[in-house]
């Protein structure tokens, strides 16, 4: 079945430009997040919505960067006046439930890999 | 708050050797506990998981992890790797009831196995 679907795969930007990237999660997944991974570096968590809940923001680098998800749906995160620190590839995942649930793993995307000139 | 520490960023090994790759977790309240795998050109995939109940857990192509809450540590196992094994592994951690939080991965480990 369809995973985990993110656009661009790649995206290329000059410093000072907004980006906005996309998710589609996993249909009937509730949980949904989003993760940065510098060259070399690890997952860098950023936000993570679980249903209706408010959503987890406590990664969020700047308020450059924001999120939003349109119910159990499309997410898009966006970063305003983007600096070449902000090159990175962006994972989203998500999830059927809370990862304490038995069966929910989380299933990631390709990443969007953002190159900031 | 959570946080994951994985101490070597690579490990290589030689092939039907052992390994062990290490995973230390901080968290001042019940944990779930996670190890992710990237094969090169691939996205993440769970490879196992400790929730609750024995500490020991095994994935399908004979990874293991022992849950040590005294040690704080989440170590993975295999006690023979195999040419296909040679990926990042990722360590993770959700803490809180009902692993309300977000995963917090580590840096990763690079696994090389060479013939």
């Amino acid at each position: 079945g369809a995973g985990v679907s993110q656009s661009p795969s790649n995206k290329v930007t000059e410093k000072g430009k907004d980006v906005e990237l996309r998710c589609d999660p996993i249909s009937g997944h509730t949980a949904l997040y989003w993760y940065r991974q510098r060259l070399g570096q690890g997952l860098e968590f950023l936000i993570y919505f679980q249903g209706n809940s408010a959503p987890d923001k406590s990664g969020l680098p700047s308020d450059r960067f924001s999120a939003e998800r349109t119910g159990e749906s499309v997410s898009t995160l966006t970063i305003q006046r983007t600096q070449q620190e902000d090159s990175a590839v962006y994972l989203c995942a998500s999830s059927l439930y809370r990862v304490s649930s038995y069966n929910s793993p989380l299933h990631f995307g390709n990443g969007t890999r953002l190159t900031v000139t | 708050a959570q946080s994951v520490t994985q101490l070597d960023s690579q490990v290589p090994v030689f092939e039907e050797a052992p390994v062990e790759l290490r995973c230390n977790y901080s968290s001042s309240v019940s944990v779930y506990l996670f190890w992710y795998v990237q094969y090169p050109n691939q996205g993440l995939q769970l490879l196992l998981k400790y929730l609750s109940g024995s500490t020991l857990v095994e994935s399908i192509n004979g990874f293991e992890a022992e849950f040590n809450k005294s040690q704080t540590s989440f170590h993975l196992r295999k006690p023979s790797v195999h040419i296909s094994d040679t990926a990042e592994y990722f360590c993770a951690v959700s803490e809180g009831s009902e692993g309300r939080r977000a995963l917090t991965f580590g840096s990763g480990t690079r696994l090389q196995v060479q013939p």
